[in-house]
């Protein structure tokens, strides 16, 4: 069965750091480019970064860019998200995706989706 | 920035055809996504280059992009689609969701 797990939220003061991890199972992880998706409490999806199947290609939206990091581990089918100088505005679920691409920027669809991990910024 | 705009809301009767949209410029040049998410669960793929059906999808979601509009066609509406959808396109590199369309079946 394919499978995402994220892990790594939880509650943050302001300007603070926190690392999210996602463990992929079921499928050839290093096959496929992988995606962080958020979602506010009671609000819409939003995108937050993408990275390439060998970490070669990585995109970023504007909101973040500058203060969070995508990085994968493929010995251990697993994606990671650093996020630095958090702000109240990044409270969200944080879920993991895959697409059906390799590269990171090629227009593909988010497949797969993690149950997400809960990041809550306040002091 | 791109946007994509699709209507809050949308109300259909079960039995009958939904129909949800998604616009933004010159959309018909992009290939469209499409997103089911139901309370306390994560989305689900439904619908990717515009028209294709994941495996396992109910053949009742179909979906259509041209000009400035994609749309995502439900028919025979049941009152297990309520939900809510979201659009989502590439632009320069980055994904853009639309900000989603609650579906009520009444």
């Amino acid at each position: 069965e394919v499978q995402l797990v994220e892990s790594g939220g939880g509650l943050v003061q302001p300007g603070r750091s926190l690392r999210l991890s996602c463990a992929a199972s079921g499928f050839t992880f290093d096959d496929y480019a992988m995606h962080w998706v958020r979602q506010a409490p009671g609000k819409g999806l939003e995108w937050v970064s993408g990275i390439s199947w060998n970490s070669g290609g990585i995109v970023y939206a504007d909101s973040v860019k500058g203060r969070f990091t995508i990085s994968r581990d493929n010995a251990k089918n697993s994606l990671y998200l650093q996020m630095n100088s958090l702000r109240p505005e990044d409270t969200a679920l944080y879920y993991c995706a895959k697409t059906d691409q390799v590269v990171a920027a090629t227009p593909g669809a988010f497949e797969i989706w993690g149950q997400g991990t809960l990041v809550t910024v306040s002091s | 920035s791109y946007e994509l705009t699709q209507p809050p809301s949308v109300s259909v009767s079960p039995g009958q055809t939904a129909s949800i949209t998604c616009s933004g410029d010159k959309l018909g040049n992009k290939d469209v996504c499409w997103y089911q998410q139901k309370p306390g669960q994560s989305p689900v793929l439904v619908i990717y280059q515009d028209m294709k059906r994941p495996s396992g999808i109910p053949e009742r979601f179909s979906g259509s992009n041209s000009g400035n509009t994609a749309t995502l066609t439900i028919s025979g509406t049941q009152a297990m689609d309520e939900a809510d959808y979201y659009c989502q396109a590439w632009d320069s590199s980055t994904v853009v969701f639309g900000g989603g369309t609650k579906l009520t079946v009444l």
